[in-house]
């Protein structure tokens, strides 16, 4: 089925340890994004990608790093993952910017203890 | 910082009944959206409705929207236990056309 597809779907790391949160989608879309959902607190924007071959920090960057390995993959990796950084993470793609919806991943709901 | 906020917090109707949730945003928009998230799930795009716009239709989906006050609005007309989810605005700022910013969400329960 078209669509985002993230990896893994769950994830319990220690304090310290790094992970890369993996995201492919298969619409030809231009524009990645990575966000973090929290209680009580929506969705913040991590990092983006507006086209290929480029990201920019969004609201909530630090602890992060992302790589736009090709069209059609951006991975958002944890170096030193923290206990604040257990959250759900979203990968979405557009076909340009904001100028359409979103496409949301499933997400991948990570655990730091 | 959040630059749509949803009222209610939380919202409970009988099946059947129509349910109104708000928006506010706080700059100049090009484009406002709705997206429904089901427990656990990703977020699912509804409905976008550009400056220019005023109302918008889709289904059992109708939105508003007023750049003076900064507002919108969502009505879900002849609610469907299935439609018990939260409900997110989602604004990009008249800048840039790059990003989307959320709010809390609206969380909405139907009672069969």
């Amino acid at each position: 089925n078209a669509g985002v597809t993230q990896t893994p779907k769950f994830q319990v790391l220690k304090t310290g340890q790094s992970m890369t949160l993996q995201c492919a989608q298969d619409m030809n879309h231009n524009s990645m994004y990575w966000y973090r959902q929290d209680p009580g607190m929506g969705l913040r924007l991590i990092y983006y990608s507006a086209s290929e071959g480029t990201t920019d920090k969004g609201e909530v960057p630090n602890g992060y790093n992302v790589s736009r390995l090709n069209k059609r993959e951006f991975s958002l990796r944890l170096e030193s993952a923290a206990p604040s950084q257990t959250s759900v993470y979203f990968c979405a793609s557009s076909g340009a910017g904001t100028i359409y919806g979103y496409t949301f991943g499933s997400g991948t709901r990570l655990t730091v203890v | 910082s959040q630059q749509g906020e949803e009222d209610p917090q939380a919202l409970s109707i009988q099946e059947g009944e129509n349910a109104t949730m708000n928006c506010s945003y706080k700059t100049s928009i090009n484009n406002l959206q709705w997206y429904r998230q089901n427990s656990g799930r990703g977020l699912v795009h509804l409905i976008l409705i550009r400056s220019n716009e005023r109302e918008k239709h889709s289904g059992r989906l109708r939105v508003t929207l007023d750049t003076s006050k900064k507002s919108s609005s969502l009505l879900i007309t002849a609610s469907r236990a299935a439609d018990t989810a939260s409900y997110f605005c989602a604004t990009d700022a008249n800048f840039g056309n790059e990003k989307l910013t959320f709010g809390t969400g609206t969380r909405l329960t139907i009672i069969p």
